[in-house]
């Protein structure tokens, strides 16, 4: 009975391509992110939704576009992909009711390799 | 803005040592603090949490306080096991902030 769950767990695919991966929760959650760990276990937030709406997007190459559908999914997209964007994806979401005191639930992460 | 400092890893101790993983942070008014696990190919969980000063946050025999005097929340444990090792990461999520902004993560392993 998974909370945030992202497909898929890895993903190889040379330069040049285009990928997606994609996000869905079931916790009825309003706030959905993607953040991105470094090899280094560097966590550096990239994108946020709030109910389908684009409320942080930090500076990452416009190569990277997130997609809601609806608040339960948060998919990313990534075109032309290069050799640097090889690193784990968490998706994670959180309960937007007492906002700054709600801990974020995160998916289980995709591998991102990008040769 | 906001920040959170932990200790650089990485950590190595013996089972059943005494761990302390520290954390202190800056923020804009009075911050909830948090503590995350990250086990191996895995996504991260929360450890503990404390949403007010002087609050003890507490679970699986980790604790950790959250001092607004010293802004710092560092995390112990009296005992640890082979299973605890992992990467920790303290974070914190002020009032006006629509995300939580994480410290650089310490790696624990723990020896039999």
């Amino acid at each position: 009975d998974t909370a945030v769950s992202q497909t898929p767990k890895y993903l190889v695919t040379q330069m040049g391509n285009d990928k997606s991966i994609k996000c869905e929760q079931n916790l009825g959650h309003d706030t959905m992110y993607w953040y991105k760990q470094d090899s280094k276990k560097f966590l550096k937030i990239m994108f946020s939704y709030n109910n389908k709406e684009l409320i942080i997007n930090e500076t990452v190459p416009n190569r990277f576009s997130p997609k809601s559908p609806d608040k339960a999914h948060l998919n990313l997209h990534i075109n032309s992909l290069e050799l640097g964007d090889s690193a784990v994806y968490f998706c994670a979401s959180r309960e937007d009711r007492g906002l700054y005191n709600s801990p974020l639930h995160f998916g289980n992460g995709t591998r991102l390799t990008v040769t | 803005g906001d920040s959170v400092t932990q200790m650089e890893g990485p950590v190595t101790l013996s089972e059943e040592a005494f761990l302390t993983i520290n954390c202190t942070y800056t923020a804009t008014g009075y911050p909830s603090l948090f503590w995350y696990v990250q086990y191996p190919g895995e996504g991260l969980q929360l450890l503990l949490k404390a949403t007010k000063a002087d609050d003890k946050g507490s679970n699986k025999g980790f604790e950790a306080t959250y001092r607004k005097e010293t802004t710092s929340f560092h995390l112990e444990k009296g005992s640890v096991q082979v299973s605890d090792s992992a990467v920790y990461f303290c974070a914190l999520s002020s009032g006006s902030a629509r995300q939580l902004t994480f410290g650089s993560g310490t790696q624990l392993t723990v020896l039999p």
